[in-house]
């Protein structure tokens, strides 16, 4: 079993819906939670960082930990076909950097 | 633009060669991190340096390793290449090391092709 579970998609929704976005985790030592967003043929970008549980706002996009239930979540609002790319969840715990990644979901947003 | 420099875009090579990455941090940053992506497997940790020190250590096969100049741009050198060894590296950097949350800039990525 991964420590990260995050479902492929792709997920296909019409420009200014709602999307969400999950990622299950195994490891309870994880207490910083990142949503990277990454443009085709392109180096992942920070979208949002949590730390521990609670919700994050920022914009259009919404980031909630639940560390009872080891998931964590992305919402986007009013998507834009702009938001068409693949959203990876990342974990890590207190005494490393290293990054725990999902295998990343691709998302589409048509017009 | 994250800051993160990497050389080359794309590499094409045959295997049982051996190849070389190159990775610039952005300014400032002390610590560079080397991630592989590849379809099956995703983004995977291979190993971080720290102001030219080795600071922690993922699933990086024997055959790759790497280094931390002095002037804090890194290298990963791939030897013995595989079919397998076909993926995207990415280099990251961020200010410091754990005690905290460090953000990682990512780079640009090599893309390797082993045929």
């Amino acid at each position: 079993q991964k420590e990260v579970e995050q479902d492929p998609g792709p997920l296909s929704v019409p420009e200014g819906a709602i999307v969400s976005l999950n990622c299950t985790y195994s490891n309870s030592a994880f207490q910083y939670f990142m949503w990277y967003r990454q443009y085709s043929r392109k180096g992942p970008e920070l979208l949002m960082y949590t730390y521990s549980s609670g919700n994050k706002e920022d914009g259009r996009f919404t980031a909630q930990v639940d560390k009872s239930s080891k998931y964590i979540s992305l919402f986007i609002r009013d998507s834009q076909p702009s938001d068409s790319a693949t959203y990876l969840c990342a974990m890590s715990s207190y005494n490393t950097d290293k990054l725990i990644f999902g295998t990343g979901t691709r998302l589409q947003v048509f017009p | 633009d994250s800051g993160v420099t990497q050389t080359p875009k794309h590499l094409i090579t045959a295997t049982g060669q051996r190849v070389t990455l190159r990775c610039s941090p952005r300014s400032g940053d002390l610590s560079v991190y080397w991630y592989q992506q590849s379809l099956d497997q995703g983004l995977q940790f291979l190993i971080q340096y720290y102001n030219g020190e080795e600071r922690a250590k993922g699933n990086i096969l024997e055959r790759f390793s790497a280094q931390q100049f002095p002037d804090l741009h890194s290298e990963l050198n791939l030897s013995s290449l595989e079919l397998g060894d076909s993926a995207l590296y990415f280099c990251a950097s961020s200010v410091g090391v754990a005690g905290g949350y460090n953000e990682q800039f990512f780079g640009p990525g090599t893309r390797l092709t082993v045929l």
